[in-house]
């Protein structure tokens, strides 16, 4: 596709379930990030993917998040047993990670997450 | 420790009026800056970024940014406001994590006639 997807592309849950974000990269990109937005608040950085190397989850809230990513395909973001305060809107970006520093984060278009 | 600073979370112009957005910023090695854009119900689009080539940055539509290492800031203009400026916009670090971006709390712009 010619820019990064995201579903669902809103998603109600009931406290204490879990639920799976899914993020679909552009095609090349070996990078690949998570971030979270809630309501008020600026971006947070959860986890990032670059191609087979450890990924870095530095900024994974608690050990009820976790994600995965197949090669340099789609990404899933877990989260367990929701809690109310993990209602957001869950991003997910990709670049290129040629080797440049700079590489530009195209963003997808979000996943809003509510918890009842 | 990385961290970035926006100065008001709305700001109010008139078409045509100048756009000053500010940003500082806090990082403990040569940063790279960027301006994110989000308009209603849109995803994130980059504006502009900051990759020490040259200190003014320029964008799309119309914006540009300066980076002043004196000063630690990276603040966004516009010299005439259009109306299709209205959204929120966000000034963004990467520092000393590879692919880590830290994202300022974002600024509304409102842009009446």
């Amino acid at each position: 596709g010619a820019g990064v997807s995201q579903s669902p592309s809103n998603k109600v849950t009931e406290k204490g379930k879990d639920v799976e974000l899914r993020c679909d990269p552009i095609s090349g990109h070996t990078a690949l990030y998570w971030y979270r937005q809630r309501l008020g608040q600026g971006l947070e950085f959860l986890i990032y993917f670059q191609g087979n190397s450890a990924p870095d989850k530095s900024g994974l809230p608690s050990d009820r998040f976790s994600a995965e990513r197949t090669g340099e395909s789609v990404s899933t973001l877990t989260i367990q047993r929701t809690q109310q305060e993990d209602s957001a809107v869950y991003l997910c970006a990709s670049s290129l990670a040629a080797g440049g520093y700079t590489d530009t984060q195209y963003f997808g278009p979000g996943t809003r997450l509510t918890v009842l | 420790a990385q961290s970035v600073t926006q100065l008001g979370s709305h700001v109010s112009v008139s078409e045509g009026a100048l756009v000053l957005l500010r940003c500082n910023y806090s990082s403990s090695v040569p940063p790279y800056l960027f301006w994110y854009v989000q308009y209603p119900n849109q995803g994130l689009q980059l504006l502009l970024k900051y990759t020490s080539a040259a200190t003014l940055v320029k964008g799309i539509n119309g914006f540009e940014a300066e980076f002043k290492k004196s000063e630690t800031s990276f603040h966004l203009t516009k010299p005439s406001a259009h109306m299709s400026d209205a959204a929120e916009y966000f000034c963004v670090l990467r520092g000393t994590s590879y692919g880590k971006l830290t994202f300022g709390q974002g600024t509304i712009l409102t842009v009446h006639p």
